[in-house]
């Protein structure tokens, strides 16, 4: 069964400072894994996604993240937080066998200061 | 543009009521998925439907019912609503490689 541990509840960063939220994951087989961001008062939007192929996947907003198989970790980054990226961050995975279900970790909200 | 609705942004019931979300979608997806989000726990399975007319439960089904009638609206059903119900839901569809997409949540609160 797949799971995700996402480090931190809240982080806190200033205004042009890097953003760093982790991502652990668990699966049997090699999996697809995803990040989306939730804006207060909305749904879910995709930031980015790995599937197969390069490691290093670039997503939207100018976030990215690295799937690093030897420490089952996909991590996410950005160089310089803005305010507008305060948001609730959630990591996701899906794989194994049957049907696909994404499996979420329990979020980490990113509040950005000036 | 792609399009996630769903039938109301805050609901307020009360303790026995049948309660109905509904979501639709314009995508043509063949996937339709009914979460809840808690503080804290993240997003929960409750039922997915992979087909119209087909159904399965998630990882937490119990007090909920779905029906799938049309390809393009999933119906999400509280049988006797309960206070440990509110929450918010969130409907999702994709296709079956594909990412999934959100509607932008119902708050449903049962006093």
């Amino acid at each position: 069964a797949q799971s995700v541990t996402q480090l931190g509840s809240h982080v806190s960063v200033s205004e042009g400072a890097l953003v760093l939220l982790r991502c652990n994951y668990s699966s049997s087989v090699p999996p697809y894994l995803f990040w989306y961001v939730q804006y207060p008062n909305q749904g879910l939007q995709l930031l980015l996604k790995y599937t197969t192929g390069a490691t290093l996947v670039k997503g939207i907003n100018g976030f990215e993240a690295e799937f690093k198989k030897s420490e089952t970790s996909f991590h996410l980054t950005k160089p310089s937080a803005h305010m507008s990226d305060a948001a609730e961050y959630f990591c996701a995975v899906m794989g194994g066998t049957g049907f696909q279900k994404l499996v979420f970790g329990t979020g980490t909200r990113l509040l950005v200061s000036p | 543009d792609v399009k996630v609705t769903q039938s109301s942004r805050y609901l307020v019931k009360r303790t026995g009521e049948k309660v109905f979300l509904e979501c639709v979608q314009d995508m043509d997806h063949e996937n339709m998925f009914w979460y809840r989000q808690d503080p804290g726990l993240g997003l929960r399975l409750i039922y997915f439907s992979y087909d119209v007319k087909m159904k399965e439960k998630g990882d937490i089904p119990e007090g909920y019912s779905v029906s799938r009638e049309k390809k393009e609206r999933f119906s999400l059903i509280l049988e006797s609503a309960s206070t440990n119900q509110t929450s918010m839901y969130l409907c999702a569809s994709r296709r079956t490689s594909g990412g999934s997409f959100f509607g932008p949540g119902t708050r449903l609160t049962v006093l």
